[in-house]
């Protein structure tokens, strides 16, 4: 089956630094990655919606100064939380969807996720 | 933001007992699809179901959607302990988006 890879799955770091996550499509092409953040024992929050090779669509409420997209491939998207505090502190989920057409109808593919615990 | 809830929140049965959960929703769909977590875990893609069809099967599980009462169920029959996550549904409403529901922890007591 498809296979999304999410890197790193826990980070730790200081307030004030940003941190980098990826999102690879390992054996197929993604034109539409989706950013989620979930809160313990809570559902999954669409971020972002991100194209290959166009600007991320953000959902209300989302800074997207604070969380950058990058889709710069049909097998990754990376989310950078810039200058990340506490309050960012969460489960960040990826996940990727096929091409073509009929798309909409096709399941989304999962990464195991990311645990970030900003000190 | 979320579109859908389900019931009930947390569900605890015993191994071999059939597992139930439901899932309402609040906008036009073009298919539901059901996602099972594991603790800190990503989700697993279980089923889709598309706004044109009733009742879907694969394997264990059973799905069924009523669109005039915008709900969906999930049924897991002769639950095994290595069913115990978190099960979601999520409303498919067009070309991207998918929105979750509230989820329900299933645990199976061996």
């Amino acid at each position: 089956g498809a296979v999304v890879s999410q890197h790193p799955s826990w980070v730790i770091c200081k307030s004030g630094t940003s941190v980098k996550i990826e999102c690879r499509s390992l054996d197929f092409q993604a034109t539409t990655m989706f950013w989620y953040r979930q809160f313990p024992k809570q559902s999954l929050m669409l971020m972002a919606t991100s194209n290959e090779g166009s600007k991320a669509t953000y959902e209300q409420g989302v800074e997207k100064d604070k969380f950058l997209i990058n889709h710069a491939s049909l097998t990754l998207s990376t989310l950078t939380v810039t200058s990340a505090h506490p309050e960012d502190s969460s489960f960040y989920i990826c996940s990727a969807r096929g091409s073509g057409t009929g798309s909409g109808n096709q399941p989304q593919h999962f990464g195991d996720g990311t645990r970030l615990s900003i000190l | 933001s979320q579109q859908g809830e389900e019931d009930p929140q947390a569900l605890s049965i015993q191994e071999g007992e059939n597992a139930t959960m439901n899932c309402s929703y609040k906008t036009s769909i073009n298919n539901l699809q059901w996602y099972r977590q594991n603790s800190g875990r990503g989700l697993v893609h279980l089923i889709l179901i598309r706004s044109n069809e009733r009742e879907k099967h694969s394997g264990r599980l059973r799905v069924t959607l009523d669109t005039s009462k915008k709900s969906s169920s999930l049924l897991i029959t002769a639950s095994r302990a290595a069913d115990t996550a978190s099960y979601f549904c999520a409303a498919g409403t067009g070309a991207n988006n998918l929105f979750f529901g509230t989820g329900t922890r299933l645990t199976v007591i061996p």
